[in-house]
Formats: structure tokens, C-alpha cells, sequence
């Protein structure tokens, strides 16, 4: 079983929606966990960075939110643009022998039509 | 543009044999990290170098071997390809020596090993 799990696995709504992408993890402890936007054919760009101590991380019409009780994280996506059709990827660091091994969910295909 | 180069952007190569990928990390950046994305596994974390210093090993094959050199370029040496190496190969650099540290892709080397 996968550490990081996304879902919805993929996702289509139509412009000016909002949505919300789910990522339950099951490692602990963790240093960070990390929302990425990866354009088809690009390389991911970070969207935001949490800490387990944070709640809630903005980035413009992004907005992420951690439960470490659950050990759950959401990106909410506001007034979506055709510009958002992309693969979304959650990653949450393990500490391991001194360092911080990134794991990455499978991520999230979103689509958004006119 | 991330600033981050990588070279080539395509390669395709028959099994068995050994290729080069070469990455330019953004300018004084001293971390570059490597991971492999396919269709089957996701995004995978493979090493970390840190100012020419091997940082953080992931899930590097031991066919798979990188350096970084005293110019900070980066190279991963794949050996003994098979079908299943064929992915896309990420580049990514920061100015921290942090393996969990936000950092900047490059557009990626598609592999295809026939």
C-alpha cells in the first residue's frame, strides 16, 4: 500500500468551479508536506510547503490545509481557470539516515473545461 | 522557466546498453536532486548531491549511479537498461542542502529503452 494515497484519481469541472484534492498519508513522523502542480510534458512546480504545526497555507487561489490528527491534507482550488489542467502531487518528507526522503502520491488529473 | 537544465530532452536506446543525462542546476544552487517518473510508479525519489557530496540516496537502482561535479553540473549514468527504465527523468536543484527543501524541476529527459 502506498504511503501517500490521492484521490480523486482524476477530476473534470468546469471553469469558475472550485474543487478540493484529497491526500491521506500514513507516515509519521513527517517534516513537511508539499503540494506540487505538474504541467503534461513539464516538471512539477511547487504550489506550498506545511510543516506538521500548520493548518492552513495559501498561494493565491490555492489553499492547502493539514489534519495531522487524521493525517490528512486537502488543496482547495477557487474560481478554477483553464490554466489549472494539470496533474496535482502531493509529497510528504520521511526523516531517514539524517535526511528527508520525499514520497509522492500518484497525483491527481484535473481537467477543466470552458 | 526553473532555470534548471536538463540535456537531452529525448533519448532512445536498445536494451543493455548505458546512457548520460546531464543537468545544469540554477545558478548558485548547490543541491541537485534526481528522481525518475513513470507511468507505473509515480514520481520517485532517486539521490541527492549537495556541493559535489552524495546528500540522500532514494530508490536509485544499483545500475544507477550520478555525480556532481565541481562545477555543480550533475550527470545520472543508467546501465544495463531494460524496458522498465524507460521513464521520465527529473532534475531538480536548491540552494539548500535540505532533502525536504522546496525545489526547482527541470523539464525532464524522456527515456525509451526499445
Amino acid at each position: 500500500k502506498n504511503q501517500v494515497e490521492q484521490s480523486p484519481q482524476s477530476l473534470i469541472i468546469l471553469e469558475g468551479k472550485n474543487c478540493t484534492l484529497q491526500c491521506n498519508y500514513t507516515v509519521s513522523p513527517f517534516s513537511n508536506l508539499r503540494w506540487y502542480k505538474q504541467d503534461t510534458g513539464r516538471g512539477p512546480v511547487s504550489l506550498t510547503i506545511m510543516t506538521f504545526s500548520e493548518n492552513t497555507k495559501s498561494n493565491g487561489r490555492y489553499t492547502a490545509t493539514l489534519d495531522a490528527d487524521t493525517k490528512q491534507s486537502s488543496l482547495h482550488i477557487t474560481a478554477s481557470q483553464l490554466s489549472d489542467s494539470a496533474s496535482y502531487i502531493c509529497v510528504v518528507s520521511v526523516p531517514s539516515g539524517g535526511s528527508y526522503i520525499p514520497t509522492f502520491g500518484r497525483g491527481t488529473s484535473l481537467i477543466v473545461h470552458p | 522557466d526553473s532555470g534548471v537544465t536538463q540535456t537531452p530532452k529525448h533519448l532512445i536506446t536498445a536494451t543493455g546498453q548505458r546512457v548520460t543525462l546531464r543537468c545544469s542546476p540554477r545558478s548558485g544552487d548547490l543541491s541537485v536532486y534526481w528522481y525518475q517518473q513513470s507511468l507505473d510508479q509515480g514520481l520517485q525519489f532517486l539521490i541527492q548531491y549537495y556541493n559535489g557530496e552524495e546528500r540522500a540516496k532514494g530508490n536509485i537502482l544499483e545500475r544507477f549511479s550520478a555525480q556532481q561535479f565541481p562545477d555543480l553540473h550533475s550527470e545520472l549514468n543508467l546501465s544495463s537498461l531494460e524496458l522498465g527504465d524507460s521513464a521520465l527523468y527529473f532534475c531538480a536543484s536548491s540552494p539548500r542542502q535540505r532533502t525536504d527543501t522546496e525545489a526547482f524541476f527541470g523539464q525532464g529527459t524522456r527515456l525509451t529503452v526499445v
